[in-house]
Formats: structure tokens, sequence, C-alpha cells
């Protein structure tokens, strides 16, 4: 079956930076495109960024478009989320998601709680 | 950007009734409509996709309709495990995906 595990998480400053992972096993992971998806713990879903299976697409919400970047490693079949310049305001749970099809998420991992305070 | 407002916020309801959960886009979305359900500290399920298609797995008490701007998320009969949170999801115009607000489903 798939599955997704995400790392990474913790506590970090205001304005550091901090990358997540996300190990995908169960599924042909360089034939899909997959998704970054935030949640503050309590509130609704935010999706961030996308990445396509080759990699030759990324987009991103706009509100961290310039301080975060979507990556992969299709020969360790693992998702990256580098993210830059941290605000209190991305505190939240990122999940990682498998991509179905035009961007529903198939498959979702547990999820990484990013803490960003002073 | 498609908003997706999900109506109602709160739906209470006992055991065995029916549950209609509401779900408007801004947009005409074609078919690229999704639904989710979330347990509490539990990612995001996958339930229906393609306004109506079940995802493997999924009780065929869960159905979706809808078309255009107005969706529908029907549970015919409720079990004790479908007291939780569920979220539309639209693909029809992005980036970006966008996310309804939710609507949790509580026992009366």
């Amino acid at each position: 079956q798939v599955q997704l595990v995400e790392s990474g998480g913790g506590v970090v400053q205001p304005g550091r930076s901090l990358s997540l992972s996300c190990a995908a096993s169960g599924l042909r992971f360089n034939k899909k495109g997959m998704h970054w998806v935030r949640q503050v713990p309590g509130k609704g879903l935010e999706w961030v960024a996308f990445i396509s299976s080759d990699a030759s697409s990324q987009f991103y919400v706009d509100s961290v478009k310039g301080r975060f970047s979507i990556s992969r490693d299709n020969s360790k079949s693992t998702l990256f989320l580098q993210m830059n310049i941290l605000r209190p305001e991305d505190t939240a749970i990122y999940f990682c998601g498998v991509d179905g099809d035009w961007g529903r998420l198939d498959y979702w991992g547990r999820g990484t709680l990013v803490t960003v305070s002073s | 950007e498609i908003v997706l407002t999900q109506s109602p916020a709160t739906l209470s309801l006992s055991p065995g009734e029916r549950a209609t959960l509401s779900c408007r886009a801004s947009q005409s979305i074609t078919r690229k409509l999704a639904w989710y359900q979330q347990r509490p500290g539990q990612a995001p399920r996958l339930l229906i996709y393609d306004i109506s298609r079940r995802a493997t797995g999924i009780s065929a008490r869960f159905s979706g309709s809808g078309s255009g701007t107005d969706f529908t998320l029907t549970i015919s009969s409720l079990e004790p495990e479908d007291f939780v949170v569920y979220y539309c999801q639209q693909g029809g115009d992005w980036p970006p995906l966008t996310f309804g607000g939710g609507t949790k489903v509580e026992i009366k």
C-alpha cells in the first residue's frame, strides 16, 4: 500500500530555514506529481506547492513564493520542501500528498509540525 | 483564485440520519471537485473525486453530486465514525488549488 512519511518538522525562529522530507513507498513515485498541503492545528487546509513527476513544473501558493522551494529525488522516492525566511504564520502541520489527477490528492502522509516562534 | 464556501460550518445530527453537506464555488469548476474526510489527529482521506466517483474502499453510503458551482456530499445513514470534518477541494483552475473551510458533523 502507499505510504508517505514526512520528517524534518520542529521549532524554528522567524527568519530562519527548515527543510522537510517526504519518503514515499508503494507507488511508482517517478510517475506521480506531488503536493505539500499545510494545516494550522484546529483550522482548515491550505495547499502550498506542487511538483510534476519529472520536476519540470513547480507551482506555489502566493504566500510562499520566493521563500519555499519544492523538489524531489526520484532515485530515492523522496519529496522535499525547503522553507526559507520563515514567518510565524507558516506555523502548521505540513502534509505531503500524491497527485491523482487535476490536483486532487489521492494519498496523504501523516504530517509533520512546523512551529515558527522566537 | 476560486473560492469554495462550505455550509453549514457545523451539522448536528444523530446516528442513522442523512447528512447533506454543501460546497459552493465562486466560478464553474467543471468536474474537478473532490471531498475529503479528516478524523482528529489524522491526515485527510479522499472520499469522492470528479464530483461523484467514490475513491477506493469508500463506503457506498457516501455519495457526491452537483455541477457548475454547486456541489453536495451526502452520507445516507450516519455511522458513529462519520462524525468528523469534511472538506471540498477544486482543481478546475489552479494554481492555486483551494479547499473549502470545512463542515464538522457532530452528534446531536
